[in-house]
Formats: structure tokens, C-alpha cells, sequence
């Protein structure tokens, strides 16, 4: 495998089920980030980790839960979730979370709330 | 607030020149990104910018002028498989990205 993968890809679930969302980066980047993409929209930045350590949460509701257990690791946990949360959520990577360094970006999850 | 402000929508011939611009009024200044993305596909990166001035790579160039918060990409000899949304990003003064809404870029014969 190489750059960023996600899975699943595609992800359709009620609004009571718990669900999660995984991504590994094989490039050996510091910073790993949680995007959530939704038509005719600006990307949405939800959670930054650089170095295994949370340094951003932008006012994410509480049914988003990351989960950054090593450096080529993220999860986002999912519960109760609404018709609205459907989208697509991106996973990227970057050498670190700030300079001049670009975000390398994972295929997606769409996901849809039933 | 901070915003980023490109055009929904640009259509373009085959062959032709296009330039798609992007304006934006952020908290600070570190540089400025051009994506490309195609249709049910990750965005991946095309250019950076951090001094006024123009980068040239191959088919594609990107322009800053940070006096007046306005950057471009411009693509020149375009092929059919330019067709995706554009995405111009600024990294503010806490290196946080602010992102634009993409420019939909439709190629015709």
C-alpha cells in the first residue's frame, strides 16, 4: 500500500448504530487530519493530530470521536449521527501541521445517514 | 471571518487557456495552495505559494499578489482530463488551512 488509505469506502448506517472510519498513511508524516466534505461546500477541517497528539477540535459535536493511536493511524468513531453528517470524510497526512508542507489526501468515506 | 471566494463554475475548450481565480481575507498570511480534485476522488496537490509572484509547473502555473489577497491558477493546452474542481487554500497566521468551496472546471471538445 502506499499514501493514504481509508476504508471503508462507501458506509451506510442508521442513526442509532456506532460505526468507525479508519486511516493509515504510509508516507511517514508527523501530522494526520479529519476532513468532512459535503457538496458545494468549503472543506471542513474537524480534528488535526501532529505527532499522536490532538491540537485542533474545530467544534466538532461529540459524536465524532478521533482516535490517534500511532502516527500512521487514525480513527473517527461514530454514534447516533444525523441525516446531515452524511458526507464525505477525508483523511490526509503532511510532514507536519504547519509550514509550507502539503496535505496528502485519502480517496474518502462516503457516508450516508439513514 | 476568514473566507476564501472562487468561482462555482468555468467552462473552457479544449486546447484553450484558463485562469481561475481566488480571493481570500484571512487572520495572517503563510502560504497559499491550489488542489486539484477529481469527481469522487481525493484532492491532490498541485502548487504553493508564500512570495508575489508566479510558479510555473509544466502545463499548470499559480500567481500570488498578498497585497491585494488574491491568487490564480492558470492551466494552459487543456485536456479533457483537466475537467475537476479547483480547491485554493490559505494557511492563516496559526497555520490552520481555510479552504475554498472549488471552482468546477468543465473541459468541452
Amino acid at each position: 500500500e502506499t499514501g493514504v488509505t481509508q476504508t471503508p469506502r462507501h458506509l451506510v448506517m442508521g442513526m442509532t448504530n456506532k460505526k468507525s472510519l479508519k486511516c493509515e498513511q504510509h508516507l511517514g508524516h508527523n501530522a494526520m487530519y479529519w476532513y468532512k466534505q459535503s457538496a458545494k461546500k468549503p472543506l471542513e477541517l474537524m480534528f488535526v493530530y501532529n505527532f499522536k497528539e490532538q491540537t485542533e477540535n474545530n467544534s466538532v459535536p461529540s459524536r465524532f470521536s478521533p482516535e490517534c493511536p500511532n502516527s500512521s493511524h487514525l480513527f473517527l468513531h461514530l454514534h447516533t449521527l444525523q441525516p446531515e453528517d452524511s458526507a464525505l470524510y477525508l483523511c490526509a497526512s503532511s510532514q507536519s501541521d504547519s509550514g509550507s508542507y502539503e496535505q496528502y489526501f485519502g480517496p474518502g468515506t462516503r457516508l450516508t445517514v439513514t | 471571518g476568514q473566507n476564501i471566494d472562487q468561482p462555482t463554475e468555468m467552462t473552457a475548450t479544449e486546447g484553450a487557456i484558463v485562469q481561475i481565480n481566488c480571493t481570500y481575507q484571512t487572520s495572517g498570511f503563510n502560504g497559499l495552495f491550489w488542489y486539484q480534485q477529481h469527481a469522487g476522488e481525493a484532492p491532490t496537490f498541485l502548487s504553493y505559494n508564500v512570495l508575489d509572484g508566479l510558479e510555473e509547473k509544466g502545463r499548470f502555473s499559480s500567481f500570488l499578489s498578498r497585497s491585494k489577497g488574491y491568487s490564480y491558477l492558470l492551466l494552459k493546452e487543456l485536456q479533457m482530463k483537466d475537467s475537476a474542481s479547483y480547491l485554493c487554500a490559505v494557511r492563516d497566521s496559526n497555520y490552520q488551512l481555510i479552504w475554498g468551496a472549488g471552482t468546477k472546471l468543465i473541459i468541452k471538445p
